[in-house]
């Protein structure tokens, strides 16, 4: 079973702040099918990041994804109110077919 | 614009069966393109991918609830259910449907999820 853990648990930030998500597999994941999700609260998941490292339509540039194999990063340069949310890491692939990391909730300091 | 809306009982006795539906508008479910999934996620917890259904009816199940779950489509309605069997308040969850396009690998289109809770 691929495990993606997700680090920190809690991110505390400001507005205009750097944002770094960390997001690690315990199997190799393809980059191709890793994927980043915000959810607000009562809301379904949105995608953000597909492919590891590619915005979905509506996404702004101060999104970004990297990483390869394992290790997988979202980082978001510069914080907007609307961003603080939790974000999921998923990969696709790896039993059981699809796995989602437990969250990191980007909270306002 | 694709659209997904689940439906079914928010409310499920213990031992008794979860069923939902999710409708899908907007597009076909006939199309090749997509994996038509349920995805689950308990109260302030995490995301769990339950199975997919494909337009043929194959279908993929999480090892970890396999055996009490059944995916069904059906075409001429455009839509697709959930049955789980045997249910415990550990299945008290929301329920999402959502599309998996199986080429660029993403969840991109999900319906708004129904909060189903087991309970006497």
């Amino acid at each position: 079973e691929n495990v993606l853990t997700q680090s920190p648990g809690t991110l505390s930030l400001s507005p205009g702040e750097r944002a770094t998500l960390s997001c690690r597999a315990s199997q190799s994941v393809s980059s191709s099918f890793l994927t980043w999700y915000q959810q607000k609260p009562g809301q379904a998941p949105r995608l953000v990041i597909y492919g590891a490292s590619s915005r979905a339509t509506g996404i702004p540039d101060r999104f970004s994804g990297s990483g390869s194999g394992t290790d997988f990063t979202l980082t978001i340069s510069r914080l907007e109110p609307e961003d603080f949310a939790v974000y999921f890491c998923q990969q696709y692939g790896s039993s059981p077919m699809f796995s989602f990391g437990q969250g990191t909730k980007l909270e306002i300091k | 614009q694709v659209q997904l809306q689940e439906s079914g009982p928010g409310l499920v006795k213990p031992s008794q069966t979860l069923s939902l539906t999710c409708a899908v508008s907007g597009g076909s479910i006939s199309s090749g393109d997509y994996y038509w999934s349920w995805i689950r996620q308990p109260p302030g917890k995490g995301l769990e991918w339950i199975g997919y259904i494909y337009y043929n009816g194959d279908t993929y199940y999480n090892p970890s609830l396999e055996g009490r779950i059944t995916i069904s489509v059906d075409t001429s309605k455009n839509q697709f259910s959930l049955r789980l069997n045997s249910v415990t308040a550990a299945d008290t969850a929301v329920y999402f449907c959502a599309r998996f396009d199986w080429v660029s690998g993403y969840f991109q289109y999900w319906g708004q999820g129904t909060l189903v809770t087991v309970s006497s």
